[in-house]
């Protein structure tokens, strides 16, 4: 089956602690890209990889950071430096270029800091 | 500041009443329009989307957008909703003067009492 995958689907984490969200694609997308979801906000962007070993800030990044090593995937890092981490983390495809928009989305992680 | 506003934070009908989600966004220029729907404990999918063409877009089941560029306007409808379609709905706007980064409106959580 084609799709995204993210793992683990629940994640705890002390405060000062690093931790790293993986998200895997096997659609053959040039670009990714990671969302936090809180209530009432919608879905907020954090970084995006046109390309690979090329990835670009998005609206919220402070504390986060990504690397983009292989097509298929896109791990994300939440850094001791991000102050309210707890949240749900959704990774997203999508083709590039021409009538590229429409993304397709994992099932999401759900980080909480203790 | 620019965004995407859906004007409706919860909404709760009863099965068979007619559904309209709004949502309107402030960017100029070409945008491609969408909408995302997250049922519970499921991934976020695409509904529908317009890129151009006939404004009036038909999703999967049963829904349906109109396009008002003058209202920069992309409001979502159903002529009759089902339990079923108890999810929480979120519109997008992919904005080529925002460097085609999609944009998500707050959405709007449905509830369909049977």
């Amino acid at each position: 089956d084609g799709g995204i995958t993210q793992s683990p689907k629940y994640l705890f984490r002390k405060e000062g602690q690093n931790v790293t969200l993986s998200c895997e694609q096997n659609l053959n997308h040039d670009a990714m890209y990671w969302y936090r979801q809180d209530p009432g906000q919608g879905l907020r962007l954090i970084y995006y990889s046109q390309i690979v070993n090329d990835f670009q800030k998005g609206d919220i990044a402070e504390g986060y950071s990504v690397s983009r090593e292989k097509k298929e995937s896109f791990p994300l890092t939440v850094t001791s430096a991000q102050k309210n981490p707890t949240a749900f983390y959704l990774c997203a495809s999508s083709n590039s270029g021409g009538r590229a928009g429409e993304q397709f989305f994992g099932p999401g992680t759900r980080l909480t800091v203790l | 500041a620019q965004s995407v506003s859906q004007h409706n934070h919860h909404v709760i009908l009863s099965e068979a009443a007619s559904l309209e989600l709004g949502c309107n966004y402030s960017y100029g220029g070409t945008v491609n329009l969408f909408w995302y729907v997250q049922y519970p404990g499921q991934h976020l999918q695409l509904l529908l989307k317009y890129f151009s063409g006939d404004p009036l877009v038909k999703g999967i089941k049963g829904f349906e957008a109109e396009f008002i560029k003058s209202k920069f306007s992309f409001n979502l409808r159903k002529p009759s909703v089902q339990w079923s379609d108890t999810a929480e709905y979120f519109c997008a706007v992919r904005s080529y003067n925002q460097g085609g980064k999609l944009i998500f409106g707050q959405g709007t959580e449905l509830s369909v009492k049977p």
